[in-house]
């Protein structure tokens, strides 16, 4: 679990601006997975990527929403023109394996807490 | 759509009061089925990953079974640290490497 680094661990952000999380995956993963957290909800997940991929990005939010994975550095997720109803935990995991292995088993990051006031 | 419901929503223990956690799950073809715990303000920790019916694994004092349409994380003599939320997730063949989550069980074991 603390393998997984996100940062900032918490971001207050004013409505209309825009948020930034960033997630580094553990040593030697190379898939990342973001998913998100609302008040007194489970977990919801957004997208899924390797370097440089977006494999699955069946649960982000068509507008203002986006997330990448470099070949270089952490996996943004970005979150542009923020609202209230943004505000919510956003956790990233990671999981190894190379071109088409299934996940076995995917570690979390402590999360981003984003307040949108 | 796949659907993963936990119950019950809580539950409160005495120290040493056995118990055990459901997991109802509606998948199309079950890759795997997942359980972390989770405490306040931290991210999920993983526990197990469980892959077909029949199937059972242990760690320290928790226990996960598995049958096709449910699965049970029995917690045998629980102590405070034990006091947590318990998230269940499953994996679909036709999902990709995705997880759903069911709601949780906020477990609160009491001295």
């Amino acid at each position: 679990n603390a393998g997984v680094m996100q940062n900032p661990r918490h971001l207050v952000r004013r409505r209309g601006q825009e948020a930034r999380l960033r997630c580094s995956p553990m040593k030697g993963h190379s898939h990342v997975y973001w998913y998100r957290q609302l008040p007194e909800e489970g977990l919801k997940f957004m997208v899924y990527l390797q370097k440089e991929n977006i494999i699955d990005e069946s649960g982000m939010p068509k507008e203002r929403f986006s997330a990448e994975f470099p070949k270089e550095g952490p996996s943004i997720l970005r979150i542009q023109q923020v609202v209230r109803g943004d505000s919510a935990a956003y956790f990233c995991a990671s999981s190894p394996g190379g071109q088409g292995a299934w996940v076995t088993e995917a570690f979390f990051g402590q999360g981003t807490r984003l307040t949108v006031v | 759509e796949d659907q993963v419901t936990q119950s019950p929503e809580a539950l409160r223990l005495q120290e040493g009061e056995s118990s055990s956690l459901n997991c109802s799950y509606t998948v199309s073809g079950l890759r795997g089925l997942f359980w972390y715990r989770q405490d306040p303000g931290k991210g999920p920790e993983f526990l197990f990953t469980l892959y077909s019916a029949g199937e059972e694994k242990e760690k320290e004092r928790l226990k996960a079974t598995l049958t096709k349409k449910e699965s049970f994380l029995h917690i045998t003599a629980p102590k405070p640290e034990d006091s947590a939320t318990y998230l269940c997730a499953v994996q679909a063949r036709a999902a990709g490497n995705k997880l759903t989550f069911g709601g949780g069980t906020r477990v609160l074991v009491k001295p």
